[in-house]
């Protein structure tokens, strides 16, 4: 079945640092992925997308995202966390041919121990 | 530059009862979706609208229906509410022209419903 996982609900790090999050999905045909933030009370904000090129993908705030195509994961990281990035992180697919039709993972809680 | 903006902010209503969500665009975006977003769980696609038409759904059921009006903003109502109704709502915006069409979607903050 066609699916976004992320693996890990919840996850504490300490200030200071690395961060990574997983994500996996499930489809036929690459499709083209997000990572989005939310913070409590918040929309969903855009960290990084990834459509094609290289698979390196810098993002705002200092997140980077890497895709691997033999794994079919999209993983977040951050090599330094703040205590502001505490929130949900959610990653997406737009699946192959679906324009605009975002498909979410359960979301993985962050939180930062100072 | 006002981002997307939704309204009410919170609803509470009862169990069989009508509801009416509203959603303005971020200027410039002209393609509206609806997502929904139960406690504890990633957003759900309802449906999509653009040209005041809807373009995509997900699966829901047809008590939920949508607008787009000419300017674009949107509307979302649900008929015959359910407990299970009870969840974050939240709306995106995204343009349809140029080499990021409809690739990123700016969300509004959301609409809390709650139905008791």
């Amino acid at each position: 079945a066609q699916s976004v996982t992320q693996p890990d609900i919840h996850i504490t790090v300490s200030e200071g640092a690395s961060l990574e999050l997983r994500c996996n999905y499930s489809y036929g045909a690459t499709p083209y992925l997000f990572w989005y933030v939310q913070s409590p009370g918040q929309g969903l904000q855009l960290l990084l997308k990834y459509f094609s090129g290289d698979t390196l993908v810098q993002g705002i705030k200092g997140f980077e995202a890497e895709f691997k195509r033999s794994q079919s994961s999209f993983n977040l990281r951050k090599p330094s966390v703040h205590w502001s990035d505490a929130a949900e992180y959610f990653c997406a697919v737009v699946p192959y041919n679906q324009g605009g039709k975002l498909i979410f993972g359960q979301g993985t809680e962050l939180s930062v121990k100072p | 530059d006002a981002g997307v903006t939704q309204s009410p902010t919170h609803l509470i209503k009862t169990r069989g009862q009508q509801v009416t969500l509203r959603c303005s665009p971020k200027s410039g975006h002209d393609t509206v979706s609806w997502y929904q977003q139960a406690l504890g769980q990633g957003p759900q696609f309802i449906f999509q609208y653009y040209e005041e038409e809807e373009r995509q759904r997900g699966n829901f059921p047809d008590r939920f229906s949508g607008h787009q009006f000419p300017n674009y903003s949107s509307e979302l109502n649900v008929n015959a509410l359910l407990l299970g109704d009870s969840a974050l709502y939240l709306c995106a915006s995204s343009s349809d022209i140029g080499p990021d069409a409809w690739s990123e979607q700016y969300f509004g903050p959301g609409t809390r419903l709650t139905v008791t």
